[in-house]
């Protein structure tokens, strides 16, 4: 059955690092685009950053642009998203999502790892 | 970048009875529309596709309709287990990819 479990929250201090993955079984991860989706605390959804099957194309929110890298490993079937000068409004849990093509649904989604920026 | 907007805020519904959610988006998003159902401490899972395409395993009882600009979730009869938040997310035009701010639906 398809798994997705993502790792690597924790809490970090403001303007510091943090390096979020997620491992991916059940299905054939390299046909897939891979996302993060964040949702900070009591508030709703927000996509953050996706990626193509083969990591030629990349897009990020305009909310972590040139802060958040996303990148993944078809051969570890692992999904990556290095966030760097973290701040206290990234606080959220991350999810990783998967969907066949860009213009289609995320048709399943992680257990999500949390993240807290905080001095 | 589409707005996705989301109605009401809160349903208090009984078991058994229907529940009607709204979504609106900004701009047409043609049946590129896709609903989430969030329970809490859970992921969000999809229940409903292109507009009205229930994905697999998600029970009759839940039906999508709408195109363009305007989309409608019902679900026919509300079982305890459906309580939770509903997300709407359009993904015709990304990036960004948007999602609606929930609509929650409780016992009422």
């Amino acid at each position: 059955q398809v798994q997705m479990v993502e790792s690597g929250g924790g809490l970090v201090e403001p303007g510091g690092s943090l390096r979020l993955s997620c491992a991916a079984s059940g299905f054939t991860f390299s046909d897939y685009y891979m996302s993060w989706i964040r949702q900070a605390p009591g508030k709703g959804l927000e996509w953050v950053s996706s990626v193509s099957d083969s990591s030629k194309y990349t897009n990020y929110a305009d909310s972590v642009k040139g802060r958040f890298t996303i990148s993944r490993d078809n051969a570890k079937n692992s999904l990556y998203l290095q966030m760097t000068s973290l701040r206290a409004e990234d606080t959220a849990v991350y999810y990783c999502a998967k969907s066949p093509t860009a213009t289609a649904p995320f048709d399943f989604w992680g257990q999500g790892t949390l993240v807290t920026v905080s001095s | 970048e589409i707005v996705m907007t989301q109605s009401p805020g809160t349903l208090s519904v009984s078991p058994g009875e229907r529940a009607t959610l709204s979504c609106r988006a900004s701009q047409s998003v043609s049946r590129n529309l896709a609903w989430y159902q969030q329970k809490p401490g859970q992921a969000p899972r999809l229940l409903i596709y292109g507009a009205s395409t229930r994905a697999t395993g998600i029970p009759a009882r839940f039906s999508g309709s709408g195109s363009g600009t305007e989309f409608t979730l019902t679900i026919s009869s509300l079982q305890s287990e459906d309580f939770a938040v509903y997300y709407c997310q359009q993904y015709n035009n990304w990036p960004p990819w948007t999602f609606g701010q929930g609509t929650k639906v409780e016992i009422k």
